[in-house]
């Protein structure tokens, strides 16, 4: 596809399970970003990767959560031990520098019961 | 985390009327941007504005980067029920490491009555 994907579009979790979100950004784009967007507020910055390195991951809100992006493209953004207030949509974007606009993806809506 | 607070949180206009939405922030931000998110979707870039002073048109959307660097606003003319939606300011730092690393407000809802 031409844009950012994200999958699942939606998952439903038990408190205390383990989640994985999927990102694929637009082919070429090196840089790749993970928001989090709670119910009635903006997207909230967590973490970014210039290649496979994660450049800054000043967002993330505690030790459960984790992202990698292995070869450079996909990414996947890890959550260990959920907790009902980690249910959100999670948002990826990318762009093809860091000194460019990045797209955003539709996301995935995250919900701990 | 902090937001940049956006203004107002909701407005429900007529077909036809004009809109104006702003954002404000106690830090200095060296780009603005305006996105809009639609249900389901991601936020999509409106308009861009990387100088303060800068006024920048994108149809009937028209933005403007404050002086102090510490505000903008966004003007939606002649409205129409596809406007609908929520829009977002997002600032981004002097100083910042990369361009996709921004600071969002809390979002303006927009109805648009027919």
């Amino acid at each position: 596809g031409a844009g950012v994907s994200q999958t699942p579009s939606n998952k439903v979790t038990e408190k205390g399970k383990y989640v994985e979100l999927r990102c694929d950004p637009i082919s070429g784009h090196t840089a790749l970003y993970w928001y989090r967007q709670s119910l009635g507020q903006g997207p909230e910055f967590l973490i970014y990767f210039q290649g496979t390195g994660a450049a800054d991951d000043s967002g993330l809100p505690n030790d459960r959560f984790f992202a990698v992006r292995p070869e450079g493209s996909v990414s996947t953004l890890k959550i260990q031990r959920t907790e009902r207030g980690d249910s959100a949509v999670y948002l990826c974007a990318s762009s093809i520098t860091t000194n460019t606009e990045a797209f955003f993806g539709q996301g995935t809506r995250l919900t701990v019961v | 985390g902090q937001q940049l607070n956006q203004s107002p949180q909701s407005m429900f206009i007529q077909e036809g009327e004009d809109v104006s939405m702003n954002c404000t922030s106690s830090s200095i931000f060296n780009t603005w941007l305006w996105y809009k998110q639609d249900p389901g979707e991601g936020p999509v870039l409106l308009i861009a504005l990387y100088k303060a002073g800068e006024l920048t048109s994108n149809g009937r959307l028209t933005a403007q980067f404050g002086i102090t660097r510490k505000d903008s606003f966004l003007n939606i003319s002649a409205s129409i029920p596809s406007d609908v939606g929520i829009y977002f300011c997002a600032g981004r730092q002097a100083g910042g490491t990369s361009y996709g690393k921004l600071t969002f407000g809390q979002g303006t809802i927009l109805t648009v009555h027919p």
